[in-house]
């Protein structure tokens, strides 16, 4: 069974322009995942989708950042404009079940570098 | 309010028992995790343990919770080299909602 994957693995951008993440999860998951992981800060949680419906998106930093799951599959998260601030890692996460314990699994994530 | 602590940097010599420690503040999490994270690599979950178990063993891997201090540890025995990575101690809420508050990853080094 395929993993989380997510594209790029790596992007390299000028502040000012857009950037589209992408992350597919786990075939049958109805729960997504973005966290970021800032330089030398913790891993922080962004937003969550259960199908196509946000569920939380109290970590979102700020309206440049918008994220879509069309058809409760893949998701992306765009940034626009794109601030020097916003480098970090992007991962990805799914989990299986809304209700359950089940545990998220993680893709390999985003290293966006804002230049 | 969320907030896991833990070490920034360990190293250990191959072979010996490697320890590393986490401190949360919310008595109400209900899963404590380690991940692992490899260089380049994604995250990827070590192990978990529910907030009403003191200890958990899986092979190499033994994790202590001390709830009553909000400590959690975990100990590898006979680290290998390729235990050398970024572990992240993380936890989260009951009630299903499966939001992960994660330490700032503590770096273990295996000197060979």
């Amino acid at each position: 069974e395929a993993g989380v994957t997510q594209f790029p693995s790596h992007s390299v951008i000028e502040k000012g322009q857009t950037v589209t993440l992408r992350c597919d999860p786990i075939s049958g998951h109805d729960n997504l995942y973005w966290y970021r992981r800032v330089m030398g800060k913790e891993i922080k949680f962004l937003l969550h989708f259960v199908k196509e419906s946000k569920q939380d998106e109290s970590g979102m930093p700020n309206n440049r950042f918008l994220a879509e799951r069309t058809g409760g599959t893949y998701s992306t998260l765009k940034v626009q404009p794109a601030e020097l601030e916003d480098s970090g890692v992007y991962f990805c996460a799914s989990s299986q079940d809304w209700a359950s314990s089940d545990t998220q699994y993680f893709g390999p994530g985003t290293r966006l570098t804002v230049l | 309010g969320e907030d896991v602590e833990q070490s920034l940097f360990l190293s250990v010599r191959e072979g010996d028992s490697s320890v590393i420690n986490c401190t949360y503040t919310d008595s109400s999490s209900t899963y404590l995790y380690w991940y692992k994270q490899e260089p380049g690599a994604g995250l990827q979950l070590l192990t978990y343990i529910f907030s009403n178990m003191d200890m958990k063993q899986d092979q190499r891997l033994t994790v202590l919770l001390n709830k009553k201090d909000k400590h959690l540890s975990l100990r590898i025995a006979d680290t290998q080299t390729g235990d050398s990575a970024i572990y992240f101690c993380a936890e989260s809420f009951s009630g299903g909602y499966q939001k992960v508050t994660f330490g700032i990853g503590t770096k273990l080094q295996v000197i060979p």
